[in-house]
């Protein structure tokens, strides 16, 4: 099973300012099969992106993925307010498990 | 518009099951698969397993080996969960997520809105 490990838990930053989330995985995760999802209280996960680094349909181009391997991260260049989420990334690799990491919950000041 | 529409809000017993629809319209039921996630109060995304909605073959953890059930009905494309012997630790929202075409490259890009499952006595 390939752990998904989400770094840091919380991220407290204010408007207009770059956030930079973490995901590594226990192992490699091939063909670059990791998404990123945002979720807010009481809504369902929105996907952001896909394929490590490609957005999703009508997301903002202040989200951007890059990574490969077992190293990810989502970059949120301009924090605005509604930014304010948990932030989940996940594998479909070969073989189930498809397993999400932790969360990382980005507050915003 | 492409969307999943699932049943509504359950309270269980322990011991009981539940049985959670997702009702496909807007796309081609049977050139995706559907993933089930759930989320207990205050915790992440865990997900259950994945279906095929093209043949109805099914993956799933380990953890649920014996006590989840995964079936279509492409006549009326629903995806169904079903997961038996419930626990006070099965209370969670449940959601649907269509997940994988002919790869799983484009991760879950359609959610249903969840369903809450309470198993209290």
């Amino acid at each position: 099973e390939i752990v998904l490990t989400q770094s840091p838990g919380t991220l407290s930053l204010s408007p207009g300012e770059r956030a930079t989330l973490s995901c590594r995985a226990s192992q490699s995760v091939s063909n670059g099969y990791l998404a990123w999802y945002q979720q807010k209280p009481g809504q369902a996960p929105r996907l952001l992106i896909y394929g490590a680094s490609s957005r999703a349909t009508g997301i903002p181009d202040r989200f951007s993925g890059s990574g490969s391997g077992t190293d990810f991260t989502l970059t949120i260049s301009r924090l605005e307010p509604e930014d304010s989420a948990m932030y989940y990334c996940q594998q479909s690799d070969r073989s189930p498990p498809w397993t999400f990491g932790q969360g990382t919950k980005v507050e915003i000041k | 518009q492409v969307q999943l529409v699932q049943s509504g809000t359950e309270v269980k017993k322990p011991g009981a099951s539940v049985k959670v629809s997702c009702k496909a319209s807007g796309y081609s039921f049977n050139a995706y698969g559907i993933s089930w996630v759930r989320q207990a109060p205050g915790q992440g995304l865990e997900w259950m397993g994945w279906i095929s909605g093209y043949n109805g073959k099914t993956k799933d953890p380990q953890k649920f080996q014996g006590r989840v059930t995964m079936t279509t009905d492409t006549s009326t494309s629903t995806a169904y969960m079903e997961l038996r012997s419930l626990r006070s630790d099965d209370t969670a929202v449940y959601y649907c997520a269509r997940h994988c075409s002919n790869n799983c490259l484009f991760g879950m890009d359609v959610w249903g809105q969840g369903t809450t499952v309470t198993v209290s006595s």
